[in-house]
């Protein structure tokens, strides 16, 4: 079983289409979070959610919008897509304790071109 | 606010050879630190991590040392493989659970036979 799980893996779509990726974990983690890895494997923090509640939200366009229907599961929607969202985005989770702070379990990652 | 330093990369070895990739970072109070590991095509996996001065992570043969003095969290290997070949990431976290991680830009490793 994959802890970390998201879909789909790849996604090609037009400029201007909406699109939207899931993530889901088994490991029963209280925290999950969106990265944006870009083309030199920068990787910057987008949203972090705590058993729902969003707790951060980077500067990131509001056409980005995350939504987590419980504790297991973190969604990322996005509108109106542009050239410059192509990159590859992961989803990660951690426990919510002060002992494993920054220990982050990460998806395969999902890689969207944006034609 | 708080940042990661790594060495750039690609970085291309021999098998057997020695492995450094320095790490400097910044930050306000007393950070975790880490380091993850990223293989081709796929996600990032912690490797090690330190969370307090002098403390060594180690794993996998892959040693570093949280130095407070140089603010360095320097990655050793005295073997490498070809398979670990991959990208390396540097990071730290605050102490509180709310506390996001920060990314050093990653070092790409190449190790050739």
């Amino acid at each position: 079983d994959t802890a970390v799980s998201q879909t789909p893996k790849y996604l090609v779509t037009q400029m201007g289409n909406d699109k939207s990726i899931k993530c889901e974990q088994n490991l029963g983690h209280d925290t999950m979070y969106w990265y944006k890895q870009d083309s030199k494997k920068f990787l910057k923090i987008m949203f972090s959610y705590n058993n729902k509640e969003l707790i951060i939200n980077e500067t990131v366009p509001n056409r980005f919008s995350p939504k987590s229907p419980d504790k297991a599961h973190l969604n990322l929607h996005i509108n109106s897509l542009e050239l410059g969202d192509s990159a590859v985005y992961f989803c990660a989770s951690s426990p919510w304790d002060t002992m494993n702070t920054g220990e982050l379990f990460f998806g395969e990652g999902s890689r969207l071109t944006v034609l | 606010g708080d940042s990661v330093t790594q060495m750039e990369g690609p970085v291309t070895l021999s098998e057997e050879a020695f492995l450094t990739i320095n790490c400097t970072y910044t930050a306000t109070g007393y950070p975790s630190l880490f380091w993850y590991v990223q293989y081709p095509g796929e996600g990032l996996q912690l490797l090690l991590k330190a969370t307090k001065a002098d403390d060594k992570g180690s794993n996998k043969g892959f040693e570093a040392t949280y130095r407070k003095e140089t603010t360095s969290f320097h990655l050793e290997k005295g073997s490498v493989q070809v398979s670990d070949s991959a990208v390396y990431f540097c990071a730290l976290s605050g102490v509180a659970s709310y506390d996001k991680v920060i990314f050093g830009p990653g070092t790409s490793l190449s190790v050739i036979p």
